[in-house]
């Protein structure tokens, strides 16, 4: 156990709805990281809080936000979903904002019908 | 930039054969590189990182792997593989530890009993 935690674990929705996803890091980690996994696309960066602020951005759809609350859990927020939205989103989490090592979440598995 | 490359989408070995995975890595700084596994409808769990120090890092499970800087690459190896080895390795690199992870495309390992 990771000390990440995920909610919910698996979603199916239709296409053109909005989902959101839940993250609660490790606790005292300052850092949430979300990741995308798709067959086609791998392992892909989408954007990183630190301690409430938005770090970094990779690569996230404008349809796609996210924020940090002051208890430090994020939501990923997935709006107008598609098709090609169906993947498997992960959340991370780090001590600071370097990357000395981040803990994974177990995913939160989406399916766009 | 920083990139990863994983050589070998697939790797079979026998049980009890060394096992050898293959990762280089692009980096304008010193790199932060590390190892994880995902077993399949899990997270990712950390296998080692190399950040500074010591080239030859130890991780979990008897795996290790060393960074060779004139190579740009951090192979994973195990002296002998085991039938619970079998899942997917990714490589991850991030330059200095100051940005997010960067993910190569992942090598599924199986182990032939």
């Amino acid at each position: 156990d990771s000390g990440v935690t995920q909610t919910p674990k698996h979603l199916i929705t239709a296409t053109g709805q909005r989902v959101t996803l839940r993250c609660s890091p490790r606790s005292g980690d300052l850092s949430v990281y979300w990741y995308q996994q798709s067959l086609d696309q791998g392992l892909q960066f989408l954007i990183q809080y630190y301690n409430g602020e938005e770090r970094a951005k990779g690569n996230i759809l404008e349809r796609f936000s996210a924020q940090q609350f002051p208890d430090l859990h994020s939501e990923l927020n997935l709006s107008s979903l598609e098709l090609g939205d169906s993947a498997l989103y992960f959340c991370a989490s780090s001590p600071q904002g370097l990357n000395t090592e981040a803990f994974f979440g177990q995913g939160t598995r989406l399916t766009v019908v | 930039a920083q990139s990863v490359t994983q050589l070998g989408s697939h790797v079979s070995v026998s049980e009890g054969a060394l096992v050898l995975l293959r990762c280089n890595y692009s980096s304008s700084v010193p790199p932060y590189l590390f190892w994880y596994v995902q077993y399949p409808n899990q997270g990712l769990q950390l296998l080692l990182k190399y950040t500074t120090g010591a080239t030859l890092v130890k991780g979990i499970n008897g795996f290790e792997a060393e960074f060779k800087k004139s190579e740009t690459s951090f192979h994973l190896t195990k002296p002998s593989a085991h039938m619970s080895d079998a899942a997917e390795y990714f490589c991850a690199v991030s330059e200095a530890g100051r940005r997010a992870l960067t993910f190569g495309s992942g090598t599924r390992l199986q182990v032939q009993p």
